[in-house]
């Protein structure tokens, strides 16, 4: 069955630190996607990224990037010089081929920048 | 473009009482999904429609209904609410399964009283 583990509820930083949100996944499938959404204070749901399970490329956006490794089933996500905007709760997410691509998400966590 | 649409945006309900959350999209997308956020759980699937006439139950279905009659309309049912269904849920669409990102409904507050 597919899981994913965000094992850091909170994390607090101050602006301009760098911080690494962790996700951890479990599926048996061989065809999968990995998503990365953020939701800020005002609750809409906003889509960040997403990855295949063939293309470890790790991806950079900007101050956002993305470290996919399938040997440690992680997908961690990475802010750089991190800003007050970038407070909000982020979700990592799994679509796995059996079981119709259903889509599962990590309880998320939820990152404080202060000024 | 309205993107994902949900009504009403706030509910309260007593015990044993029934409603239907409405959503609905209008990006032509055929996969669509009903989730619900409560504090510590992220999101938990309902249930989820791969296109008209076909749903299929997510992790939480209990208490739940839904139907697909067009692609547009996806309602979810509440049969006889109960304190425990006191949530946040969102309505999300994608244009296919899987591969494609969801795009989500500002979500209906629900408590249950």
């Amino acid at each position: 069955a597919q899981k994913v583990t965000q094992a850091q509820t909170e994390i607090s930083v101050v602006e301009k630190e760098d911080v690494t949100l962790d996700c951890v996944y479990e599926t048996r499938d061989t065809t999968y996607y990995l998503f990365w959404y953020k939701q800020p204070p005002s609750g809409e749901l906003v889509f960040l990224i997403r990855r295949n399970s063939f293309d470890e490329q790790n991806e950079i956006s900007g101050r956002y990037s993305w470290n996919f490794q399938k040997s440690t089933s992680s997908f961690n996500f990475t802010i750089t010089a991190s800003q007050v905007v970038d407070s909000a709760v982020y979700f990592c997410a799994l679509s796995e081929g059996t079981g119709g691509f259903k889509t599962i998400f990590g309880a998320g966590t939820r990152l404080f920048v202060k000024a | 473009n309205a993107g994902v649409t949900q009504t009403p945006k706030f509910q309260v309900l007593k015990t044993g009482q029934s409603m239907t959350l409405q959503c609905a999209q209008d990006m032509n997308h055929e996969y669509m999904s009903w989730y619900r956020q409560d504090p510590g759980m992220g999101l938990r699937l309902i249930h989820y429609s791969v296109g008209a006439g076909i749903t299929d139950q997510g992790e939480v279905p209990n208490g739940y209904n839904v139907s697909r009659s067009t692609t547009e309309d996806f309602p979810l049912r509440l049969l006889s609410a109960a304190p425990s269904q006191t949530s946040v849920y969102f309505c999300a669409s994608s244009y296919s399964q899987g591969p494609s990102e969801q795009y989500f409904g500002p979500g209906t507050r629900l408590t249950v009283t």
